[in-house]
């Protein structure tokens, strides 16, 4: 089975500033990775999303995320944030055989203030 | 992008009524789609997944008897949530997936309030 530890489950920060939101994972077998965001009262859009090759994956709006397989980790990283990233943050896994449901994390509230 | 509208956004019902919420892919077939309930800030649950024309297949704890899944055509399912209880106060949210493609797409989300 596979899990998806969000140690964070708020995160504040300054608008202008540089965010790290982190993301850990557990399987026996191989996965794909996902970082989805979801604002209030709306589904999940996908951010970015890692399947294979270079380890440093770029997504929209600015974000990006890297995996580290000996880690475990996926973490999700924005040089400078804006207000408007202000949201809830999901990181997820898929196993790449096999049923492929999505595992979700708990969640990150990224709160960006003036 | 692929685009998967749910419907409706809000409804109010009364405690023992059934209440249907109906998950569309508007611009691809979706051979697989599947339903999840969300908390209060909490991670999204997976409840069941449907392929067209057959049976949900149903995580473990759900309900099949409460939760009614239909996926009778490629662009439309459905999940009713039958003689509803406060206690299923909660948001739904359906996505889909076309074939065996890596991306599911998702719906907007059903804030469901059981009165």
């Amino acid at each position: 089975a596979q899990s998806v530890t969000q140690l964070d489950s708020q995160v504040p920060v300054f608008e202008e500033a540089p965010v790290e939101l982190r993301c850990n994972y557990s399987s026996s077998v191989s996965v794909y990775l996902f970082w989805y965001v979801q604002y209030p009262n709306q589904g999940l859009q996908l951010l970015l999303k890692y399947l294979s090759g270079s380890t440093l994956v770029k997504g929209i709006n600015g974000f990006e995320a890297e995996f580290n397989k000996s880690q475990t980790s996926f973490h999700l990283r924005k040089p400078s944030v804006h207000i408007s990233d202000t949201a809830e943050y999901f990181c997820a896994v898929r196993r790449i055989t096999g049923f492929q449901k999505l595992v979700f994390g708990t969640g990150t509230r990224l709160l960006v203030s003036p | 992008g692929a685009v998967v509208s749910q419907h409706p956004s809000r409804v109010i019902c009364k405690s023992g009524t059934s209440v249907k919420i109906e998950c569309r892919s508007l611009d691809f077939q979706a051979t697989t789609m599947f339903w999840y309930r969300q908390f209060p800030k909490q991670s999204l649950m997976l409840m069941a997944t449907s392929n067209e024309g057959s049976k949900a297949t149903y995580e473990q704890g759900v309900e099949k008897d409460k939760f009614l899944i239909n996926h009778a055509s490629l662009t439309l399912s459905t999940l009713t949530v039958t003689s509803a209880h406060p206690e299923d106060s909660s948001f739904y949210i359906c996505s889909a997936r076309i074939g065996q493609d890596i991306e599911a797409f998702f719906g907007q989300g059903t804030r469901l309030t059981v009165v």
